[in-house]
């Protein structure tokens, strides 16, 4: 099973808006609605945003939100704030009855 | 409040073998699928396992498949991962994790994780 696709990097300023995407394909991504987003940031375990493509876990703010088309999800953050800086990585169910996670992104508040 | 705590991580030599504890409270641990997620040093995450609430229903990455074994004790609130024949590959913090929902076994809420190092 191959790793989803996300970009290495992406950076906005503070109260911007971003996009992080996730490439899978027609077996896991495109095939379920069964997408996570996680973030993490340096030496802690990671926390879930997004589940189910657009749901928010407990406790996250309304500036994060998710969403799929084919086989491509995304995670949107708005009103960048400092805090937001760090990684994050998405991950889906699979016709194979496991779980993929994507590569990861970056995540910089200039 | 839901608690996860890793334990048995450590040094070993490649080829040996190890094995993992999550202790879990805070919620109905019988009534949860569990997962194990691994990160290798400066890497991303990479699904190892996942096991259903009564253990019926188990399922492996195919790096860790005939080598690793998950496992539960319901009574004890406690999930495990037995590792046999490991490779300095097999490097890296090793998470539990409860599922997020009963229609999503998913990866939800982690605990704070447990080092492996395998090396001669």
């Amino acid at each position: 099973q191959s790793a989803l696709t996300q970009p290495a990097s992406v950076s906005g300023s503070p109260g911007q808006s971003i996009t992080i995407s996730c490439t899978g394909t027609s077996s896991d991504v495109g095939a379920y609605n069964h997408v996570s987003w996680y973030q993490q940031h340096p030496g802690k375990a990671p926390k879930l945003m997004i589940y189910d493509v657009n749901n928010r876990a407990s406790g996250v703010s309304y500036r994060f939100s998710g969403s799929k088309s084919g086989s491509t999800a995304s995670l949107s953050i708005s009103g960048l704030q400092a805090e937001d800086e760090a990684d994050y990585y998405c991950s889906s169910y699979t016709r194979s009855s496991t779980w993929v996670f994507g590569g990861g992104t970056k995540l910089t508040v200039l | 409040e839901v608690q996860l705590l890793e334990s048995g991580g450590g040094f070993v030599q490649p080829g040996g073998s190890l094995r993992l504890s999550c202790a879990t409270s805070g919620f109905t641990f019988s009534n949860y699928a569990m997962n194990w997620v691994r990160q290798a040093p400066g890497k991303g995450l990479e699904w190892v396992s996942t096991i259903s609430d009564s253990a019926v229903y188990i399922y492996y990455a195919d790096s860790v498949k005939g080598r690793f074994t998950v496992s539960r004790d319901n009574s004890k609130n406690t999930l495990y991962l037995h590792m046999n024949s490991l490779r300095a590959e097999d490097t890296a913090v090793y998470y539990c994790a409860k599922e997020i929902r009963n229609t999503n076994w998913g990866p939800g809420y982690w605990g704070q994780g447990t080092l492996v190092t395998v090396s001669s």
